[in-house]
């Protein structure tokens, strides 16, 4: 069955740094686009980056453009989120989640059970 | 960037309800609206894709409706499992964004 695992969450101090990773297993890494979503505590749900199936596309929120990098190693099965500059409002349960392509679409199916990251 | 306001922000309902839930964007997302159930403490899990498909597993008294701005997430017949937060999310233009989220509580 499919497994997203992530780790590398913790607390750090603002203006550090830190990467998340993200294990897949149970399915093809290589052959599915992969996002990171946020949740700060007690908030809702809040998209951060998304890369297509083979790397060569990738897009941001403008919260963390110019700050993290979402990067993807299909030999390890595994997705990354660097995260450089962090702040205050970075404070967040990462989540990766994985997209499925449909006969009739697509859309996220899988959720890994998320790191969590503390700035402070 | 779109803008997804839902309505309520929360609800409370009886085992046996029938809810509906709304998702309103800021601007046409064609039929890139997916729903998500979320319980304390745990990942979100993805009920609904392309506005009315259900992902596999999920059981049919979950449904989804709608069109260019406005969409719904119905729930005929709430069980004791349902009780969650939900939310929606279009993912038709980068950004990709969220609605705040409808919490379903036991009446």
């Amino acid at each position: 069955q499919v497994q997203l695992v992530e780790s590398g969450g913790g607390v750090v101090q603002p203006g550090r740094s830190l990467r998340l990773s993200c294990a897949a297993s149970g399915f093809t890494f290589s052959s599915y686009g992969m996002h990171w979503v946020r949740q700060a505590p007690g908030k809702g749900l809040d998209w951060v980056a998304v890369i297509s199936y083979d790397g060569s596309n990738k897009n941001y929120a403008d919260s963390v453009k110019g700050r993290f990098t979402i990067s993807r190693d299909n030999s390890n099965n595994t997705l990354y989120l660097q995260m450089d500059s962090l702040r205050a409002e970075d404070t967040a349960i990462y989540y990766c989640a994985r997209e499925r392509l449909y006969s009739s679409g697509w859309g996220i199916d899988s959720w890994g059970q998320g790191t969590l990251v503390t700035v402070s | 960037d779109i803008q997804m306001t839902q309505s309520p922000s929360s609800l409370s309902a009886s085992v046996g309800d029938t809810v509906t839930i709304t998702c309103r964007a800021s601007q046409g997302v064609r039929n890139y609206l997916a729903w998500f159930q979320q319980k304390p403490g745990k990942a979100p899990k993805s009920l609904i894709y392309g506005v009315s498909n259900l992902q596999t597993g999920v059981p049919s008294r979950f449904s989804g409706s709608g069109s260019g701005t406005d969409f719904t997430l119905t729930i005929s017949g709430l069980q004791p499992e349902d009780f969650a937060t939900y939310f929606c999310h279009q993912y038709s233009y980068f950004p990709h964004t969220f609605g705040q989220g409808t919490k379903l509580e036991i009446k």
